[in-house]
């Protein structure tokens, strides 16, 4: 079954902790998204990555990091900096134009 | 940068009745256009997409179409069912050739499609 993964569906939060989200796909794509989905704000993008072991910063990357050492992960970290992490967190991966989406991981903060 | 603008943010139609959801970009170079659909607690599936050299596209009960001088394109699902109840984003960007984020996706801020029975 192709696609992509992320996981854990719901993540908690502690103060000053530091959360990991994970991102997996067997699509064979080269580049890999994270979005941030909050109501009424659409997708805003936090880090891409289009070839392994290089990532760019998107829009909103403060507070975040990534890594990409395999095609097929793109691990998202939300550290204890970001100050509001409540949100809803999509993954993609793209050949060519066409981005396909995760089924997302909802954070929230205890 | 591109900016994309989404209207209506919510559009509640009858079943059976036609929906249309506008969207306006900004940067004249853009030359994709998708449509995502997103169901509650899940990821937006692409349901759509058009490139500028064509005005028009059609899937079944959806059609997409594109004004490269307006700088605007719009959805259209005709006999809305139900199940096509969801939040609705159109997105726009450059060709990824020219390399670094212009080939990004930049979205609108979504669509909330009702259709009552």
């Amino acid at each position: 079954d192709g696609g992509i993964t992320q996981s854990p569906k719901y993540l908690f939060r502690k103060e000053g902790q530091n959360v990991t989200l994970s991102c997996e796909q067997n699509l064979n794509h080269d580049a890999m998204y994270w979005y941030r989905q909050d109501p009424g704000q659409g997708l805003r993008l936090i880090y891409y990555s289009q070839i392994v072991n290089d990532f760019q910063k998107g829009d909103i990357a403060e507070g975040y990091s990534v890594s990409r050492e395999k095609k097929e992960s793109f691990p998202l970290t939300v550290t204890s900096a970001q100050k509001n992490p409540t949100a809803f967190y999509l993954c993609a991966s793209s050949i060519g134009k066409t981005q396909y989406f995760g089924p997302g991981t909802r954070l929230l903060v205890l | 940068g591109e900016n994309v603008e989404q209207h209506p943010s919510t559009l509640s139609v009858q079943e059976g009745d036609s929906a249309v959801i506008k969207c306006t970009y900004s940067d004249s170079a853009s030359n994709y256009f998708p449509w995502y659909k997103q169901e509650l607690g899940k990821g937006p599936q692409l349901i759509i997409d058009i490139r500028s050299n064509v005005g028009e596209k059609k899937d079944q009960r959806i059609a997409v179409t594109l004004n490269k001088t307006a700088k605007h394109f719009s959805l259209h699902i005709t006999e809305t069912q139900p199940e096509d109840s969801a939040v609705y984003f159109c997105a726009a960007s450059k060709n990824p050739n020219y390399g670094g984020s212009q080939g990004n996706l930049i979205f609108g801020k979504g669509t909330k499609l009702s259709v009552k029975p």
